[in-house]
């Protein structure tokens, strides 16, 4: 079945340590996305790549770092300079033409104490 | 990215159609109405989207107004594991593909 894989699902880290969350899609999608959910709140984009080695910040880039070297692939790194990092990643894919929904990932819950 | 407003819980009796509401009145010519619904702790599922006229699919009808400031999205037949937030976004055609998110409408399926 094709479709968007974010692993591990729940992940737990000490604070002022980097950790990184995988994103893979077998969906063909030339366009992936990074999305951070805070409780009680929508979606905020952190950083999306609309084609291999090139990707753009988003609205809430800082601390973060993301790298796109194959198409299927869309890791996303939250860096110790990230200062809330404790939140529910969630990753998204599309095709790169006009309106194309975008499909999302089941989502990493991160949390750093 | 125009913004839209959403009540923030509705309520819905099993069997029976749900009718979610969004507002979006400086939507622009180019800007789609986007659904999307959040089970908690999973990511948002696409349902549907339009630009001027109504759609349907597997899933809900899209009704859009004449002058496209309000939308509203049709649960023909809910059931319990209908009950999720619902988002309705705009957004333009264009390739960035920026969602921008509210915070939607808690739907309710009461048995």
């Amino acid at each position: 079945d094709g479709g968007i894989t974010q692993s591990p699902k729940y992940l737990f880290r000490k604070e002022g340590q980097n950790v990184t969350l995988s994103c893979e899609q077998n969906l063909n999608h030339d366009a992936m996305y990074w999305y951070r959910q805070d409780p009680g709140q929508g979606l905020r984009l952190i950083y999306y790549s609309q084609i291999v080695n090139d990707f753009q910040k988003g609205d809430i880039a800082e601390g973060y770092s993301v790298s796109r070297e194959k198409k299927e692939s869309f890791p996303l790194t939250v860096t110790s300079a990230q200062k809330n990092p404790t939140a529910f990643y969630l990753c998204a894919s599309s095709m790169e033409r006009t309106a194309s929904p975008l499909h999302f990932g089941n989502g990493t819950r991160l949390t750093v104490t | 990215d125009a913004k839209t407003t959403q009540p923030p819980s509705m309520d819905c009796a099993e069997g029976r159609a749900a009718n979610l509401p969004c507002n979006h009145s400086t939507i622009s010519g180019n800007e789609y109405v986007y659904w999307y619904r959040q089970i908690h702790s999973q990511g948002p599922q696409y349902i549907i989207h339009g630009l001027k006229n109504n759609e349907t699919n597997e899933m809900a009808s899209l009704i859009i107004t004449e002058d496209r400031k309000s939308s509203t999205l049709i649960l023909p037949h809910a059931t319990l594991r209908d009950t999720a937030v619902y988002y309705c976004i705009v957004r333009g055609g264009g390739a960035t593909n920026k969602l921008i998110f509210g915070t939607g409408t808690l739907l309710a399926v009461q048995p």
